[in-house]
């Protein structure tokens, strides 16, 4: 399997403008999620989803981000407008499939820098 | 609620030494925990994990954990350091029983001496 993948990997923008973040999960694996890691706050959960329903999202930060799953293999995270302050590596994760539930796989990670 | 708390922001060996990260967590059910490591500019992987089984876990790279309830501890261990090591280390724990939420710490960062 290619493993999570996630698009693009590094992304450089200016304050004010949409981003729009894509991963693709294991095939397969029905929970999908994404993080964001800083310097200053860790490793953040922002929002999960099961069968492409979110589940949990009370780490989303404010209305400026939005997550979607419009099918099993395919999810987006959004952020509009965005600001300096949301510049971190973002990942998606996926877990499922058999007995291997408790295992969550990261992508390589969006590493966003906003101007 | 659950969670994990890793001793240590920042630990240093030297090669060929004892690794020890700490982990102790809090969990009102008995909990699952996790072990995962992050090389630079990379997504984190699955060192172990703890699901109730066997106390003495043993994972990739020639890592091991022991859970110990009483005293709520899941300690990293490898005998002997390689370069490669170097590394961040999350410790972790799932939320609630059949969940697949998992609360992570705030990592330690792992340097290798030569």
């Amino acid at each position: 399997d290619a493993g999570v993948i996630q698009s693009p990997r590094h992304e450089v923008t200016e304050m004010g403008q949409e981003v729009t973040l894509r991963c693709k999960p294991i095939s397969g694996h029905d929970y999908l999620f994404w993080y964001r890691q800083t310097m200053m706050r860790g490793l953040e959960l922002l929002i999960y989803f099961n069968n492409n329903v979110p589940i949990d999202d009370s780490g989303m930060p404010e209305d400026r981000f939005s997550a979607k799953m419009p099918n099993a293999s395919f999810s987006t995270l959004k952020i509009q407008p965005s600001e300096p302050r949301d510049s971190a590596v973002y990942f998606c994760a996926s877990s499922g499939l058999g007995a291997r539930t408790d295992t969550q796989y990261f992508g390589p990670g969006t590493r966003l820098t906003v101007l | 609620a659950q969670s994990v708390t890793q001793l240590g922001s920042h630990v240093s060996v030297s090669e060929g030494a004892l690794v020890l990260l700490r982990c102790n967590y809090s969990s009102s059910v008995p909990p699952y925990l996790f072990w995962y490591v992050q090389y630079p500019n990379q997504g984190l992987q699955l060192l172990l994990k703890y699901t109730s089984a066997a106390t003495l876990v043993k994972g990739i790279n020639g890592f091991e954990a022991e859970f110990k309830k009483s005293e709520t501890s899941f300690h990293l261990t490898k005998p002997s350091a390689h370069m490669s090591d170097a590394a961040e280390y999350f410790c972790a724990v799932r939320v609630g029983q059949g969940a697949q939420k998992l609360v992570f710490g705030q990592g330690t960062r792992l340097t290798i001496n030569p």
